[in-house]
């Protein structure tokens, strides 16, 4: 089983400010089979990213994914209020695992 | 537009069996593109996957659950279902069914969740 580790636990920035949350895999991620959600309290998940840099539909540019193997990389550019939520990576090349997440507070 | 509507009951007895259902609307289980899965999320925790399936394939489970857990479909209704047997407290969570799409890879739609709570 792969184990995604996700970091920081927590992110505290500003509206405005640039965003950069890790995770790192345990061992290659299948295919770059990597996924990003964004959840709110209350909330189901919203997938952000797929395939480790793909933006699901909807979704607005700011949000943008990269790495490969065991390394990705969410950045939110320009932070919104409404971007300030819980963030999780998942893959899907081995099994299908979860980061313990990324929380980004309003500083 | 594709929804996804978990029910069953909010309250299961240690040692008892947990079930819940899935229903799907403005779509159907049996599209050749989908996986139809499971996850839940305990109390101010993280997710966690219990297992998938693919219409007319395989079903899949996390490995964290083993043999307690079983996938059903039942396509006339559009619905699936989850049974976990012999639950505990640790049980205790919000559960979630989703759509995992091929091509995607990842979790694109999901139900609003419900609540279980695993307590004598």
């Amino acid at each position: 089983e792969i184990v995604l580790t996700q970091s920081p636990g927590t992110l505290s920035l500003s509206p405005g400010e640039r965003a950069t949350l890790s995770c790192r895999a345990s061992q290659s991620v299948n295919n770059d089979y990597l996924a990003w959600y964004q959840q709110k309290p209350g909330q189901a998940p919203r997938l952000l990213i797929y395939g480790a840099s793909s933006r699901a539909t909807g979704i607005p540019d700011r949000f943008s994914g990269s790495g490969s193997g065991t390394d990705f990389t969410l950045t939110i550019s320009r932070l919104e209020p409404e971007d300030f939520a819980l963030y999780y990576c998942q893959q899907y090349g081995n099994s299908l695992t979860f980061g313990a997440g990324t929380k980004v507070e309003i500083k | 537009q594709l929804q996804l509507q978990e029910s069953g009951p909010g309250l299961v007895k240690p040692s008892e069996t947990l079930s819940l259902r899935c229903t799907v609307s403005g779509g159907a289980i049996s599209g050749s593109r989908y996986y139809w899965g499971w996850l839940r999320q305990p109390p101010g925790k993280g997710l966690e996957w219990i297992g998938s399936f693919y219409y007319g394939g395989s079903i899949y489970y996390g490995p964290s659950l083993g043999s307690r857990v079983t996938i059903s479909v039942d396509s006339s209704k559009n619905q699936f279902s989850l049974k976990m047997t012999s639950v505990t407290a640790a049980d205790t969570a919000l559960y979630y069914c989703a759509r995992h799409a091929l091509g995607i890879d990842a979790f694109d739609v999901w139900g609003r969740g419900t609540m279980v709570t695993v307590s004598s």
